[in-house]
């Protein structure tokens, strides 16, 4: 079993729309993060969550961290094509020293 | 914003050879990674490194692999004697302090035939 499960695995909208990608996991965390991966590029942080039920907002982005802090969502409003990319959670392991990720939602935003 | 560099951007070797992957971590960052993304999978963890030693090092981490930072710059992946299940693509990652934002270079695609 994975330690963090994304969902959907794959997402494909139109501009305009509205969307939400999930990580879950039974596990909790002390932080979660997203990351934004472009094709040949390494992954971008995009923004750390530490306190359960916070809610973090980036332009149209709005990441929550669950009350429990077991899992996450990242809303995006509007979806533009330059949303398209794959979106990673990732935690750090137990101690500390390296990130573990999610597979990651692949999302195409079509215009 | 500083970035991480690494080096080639494309490495394509044969079985049983020697490759060496190279990364320029940001300036002032102390702690060094490597992680790896096989196609269609997910990022994993291979080792990080700190005050020129290993600080961690996952499963994948074997004894085919090391890391040396050979001045004060570079930080290198060593895989002794490639396995086809090494293509992947391998970025380095560096962050100022453990446990705060990491950067990641563009990667390292890694072709074993």
């Amino acid at each position: 079993t994975q330690l963090l499960e994304q969902s959907p695995q794959f997402l494909s909208i139109q501009e305009g729309e509205n969307l939400t990608v999930y990580c879950n996991s039974s596990s909790v965390f002390s932080s979660l993060q997203w990351y934004r991966q472009e094709p040949g590029e390494g992954p971008v942080l995009l923004v750390t969550v530490v306190t359960g039920g916070e809610v973090k907002k980036l332009k149209r982005l709005t990441f929550q961290f669950g009350d429990a802090r077991k899992d996450s969502s990242l809303h995006i409003t509007a979806a533009q094509p330059g949303d398209t990319g794959l979106y990673l959670c990732a935690v750090p392991n137990q101690a500390g020293t390296a990130l573990i990720f999610g597979k990651g939602t692949t999302l195409s935003v079509s215009s | 914003e500083p970035e991480v560099t690494q080096t080639p951007s494309h490495q394509v070797t044969q079985m049983g050879q020697e490759v060496i992957l190279r990364c320029v971590p940001i300036s002032n960052h102390l702690y060094f990674y490597w992680y790896r993304q096989i196609l269609g999978q997910k990022v994993e963890f291979l080792v990080s490194f700190y005050n020129n030693e290993i600080s961690e090092k996952s499963e994948i981490f074997d004894d085919q692999f090391s890391v040396e930072r050979p001045d004060g710059s570079n930080f290198t992946l060593k895989i002794r004697s490639t396995k086809l299940e090494d293509s992947a693509m391998y970025f380095c990652a560096s962050n100022e302090r453990e446990r705060e934002k990491l950067f990641f270079g563009s990667g390292t695609q890694l072709s074993v035939l």
